[in-house]
């Protein structure tokens, strides 16, 4: 099994869609939890931390339930620009690895 | 904020040739620099955790004499590709972290802006 599975997609998505991806990770000791964007071909950037409350930055609300091992990302609202792939990232400092990425997930926005 | 140059973004080299990535943090002392590989559609798998000063640690599957890592200062550390070949031919980016950050203060991790190398 993936230390972090992601479910690959491709989502194709209209404009103004809300959309979800999901995240789950395998040990348990993880520690924090990140969405990262990636477009293509370019470096990973930063979205947001993930936290059990849940956050939300605008159109985007991570969410962590650490009893399932699972993490989520809802984006309300889609827009063109949204287009990307989205990896879940899972730190645990347990790990030598430290920084785990997913796999990651493909969102196309449609006009 | 803190800057992560990496250089080139692209090489195109002929098999069995060896090919120098650079990464450099550009205002911050960077005591552990990270090596990623991904192929396309894949994740960033972590190829080798380079500590200023001393020998990279490589990950399991990855060939350190094939795969080699330099981090002579605090903001410069190389991976050459020696001897290429078409399977090494793959998105390369690297990931700095400030010397007195956790990886988990995600603001403390920064990347590259990878280097795509084509093996003909």
């Amino acid at each position: 099994r993936k230390e972090v599975e992601q479910d690959p997609g491709p989502f194709n998505v209209p404009e103004g869609a809300t959309v979800a991806f999901n995240c789950t990770y395998s040990n348990s000791a993880s520690q924090s939890f990140f969405w990262y964007r990636q477009d293509c071909r370019k470096e990973p950037k930063l979205l947001m931390s993930v936290y059990s409350s849940g956050n939300e930055d605008g159109r985007f609300t991570a969410q962590l339930n650490r009893a399932s091992q699972y993490i989520s990302l809802l984006i309300r609202d889609s827009k063109l620009s949204d287009s990307a792939t989205y990896l879940c990232v899972v730190f645990s400092s347990g790990s030598a690895r430290q920084l785990t990425f997913g796999s990651g997930t493909q969102l196309t926005v449609l006009p | 904020g803190a800057v992560v140059s990496q250089h080139p973004s692209w090489v195109i080299c002929k098999s069995g040739t060896s090919v120098k990535i650079e990464c450099r943090s550009l205002d911050f002392q960077a005591t552990t620099m990270f090596w990623y590989r991904q192929f396309p559609k894949q994740s960033l798998m972590l190829m080798a955790t380079s500590n200023e000063g001393s020998k990279a640690t490589y990950e399991q599957g990855v060939e350190k004499d094939k795969f080699l890592i330099n981090h002579a200062s605090l903001t410069l550390s190389t991976l050459t590709v020696t001897s290429a070949h078409p399977e090494d031919s793959s998105f390369y980016i690297c990931s700095a972290r400030d010397g007195t950050g956790e990886i988990a203060t995600n603001e403390k991790l920064f990347f590259g802006s990878g280097t795509q190398l084509s093996v003909l």
